[in-house]
């Protein structure tokens, strides 16, 4: 069975600050990773997905994360918070071959202050 | 851009009154999912339909809930009878097909139970 743990439920950077999310995720077998943002009463927008090309992953809005077999992690990263990223930010997992079934995490929300 | 689109966008029910979600997927998408999103926590599948036909529905509570996509386009969810603890925000997303493809949500439907 497959798992998904976002540490810190929520974020808080200065405008401008690096914006680090964590994400760590079990799976039997390798799996495909994505992290999608949620803002307010609206649905999911997926921000990049991992699918075992590249470890580094580069994303829409200048988010990118990597995927860290040995850790089983799947940080997202920004180098520079800006205060349209104020939302909530979710890590999905998909096994292969599982009928493209996603598990998600718990969601973390980001606020960025001025 | 095509949309996944959802109504009612919201809807306040009374505990033991029949409620019903629609979904219509983006054309061409022959794969769609109702996932269900607690408030605070990551969504939740519900069910996934490969055009007609169910293909998941573990996590459906089928002593309340139904779920149908007769000509394999849209689709509707329903609850009945709603019960307090039915309250959330419920997701409608889509895809191409089932083997790594990209899932497109819509807006969601927050649904109220009194």
């Amino acid at each position: 069975a497959q798992s998904v743990t976002q540490l810190g439920s929520h974020v808080s950077v200065s405008e401008g600050a690096l914006v680090l999310l964590r994400c760590n995720y079990s799976s039997s077998v390798p799996p495909y990773l994505f992290w999608y943002v949620q803002y307010p009463n609206q649905g999911l927008q997926l921000l990049l997905k991992y699918t075992s090309a590249a470890t580094l992953v580069k994303g829409i809005n200048g988010f990118e994360a990597e995927f860290k077999k040995s850790e089983t992690s799947f940080h997202l990263t920004k180098p520079s918070a800006h205060m349209s990223d104020a939302a909530e930010y979710f890590c999905a997992v998909s096994e292969k071959n599982a009928g493209n079934m996603l598990t998600f995490g718990g969601g973390t929300r980001l606020m960025v202050k001025p | 851009e095509a949309e996944v689109a959802q109504s009612p966008r919201y809807k306040i029910t009374e505990k033991s009154q029949a409620v019903a979600f629609w979904c219509d997927p983006i054309s061409g998408h022959a794969t769609l999912y109702w996932y269900r999103q607690i408030l605070g926590q990551g969504p939740e599948l519900l069910v996934q339909f490969q055009d007609e036909s169910v293909v998941d529905d573990s996590q459906l509570p089928k002593d309340r809930f139904s779920a149908e996509r007769l000509k394999g386009v849209d689709s509707t969810l329903k609850i009945q009878p709603a019960e307090l603890g039915d309250s959330a925000m419920y997701l409608c997303a889509s895809s191409f097909g089932r083997s790594n493809y990209e899932q497109y949500f819509g807006p969601g439907t927050r649904l109220t139970v009194t």
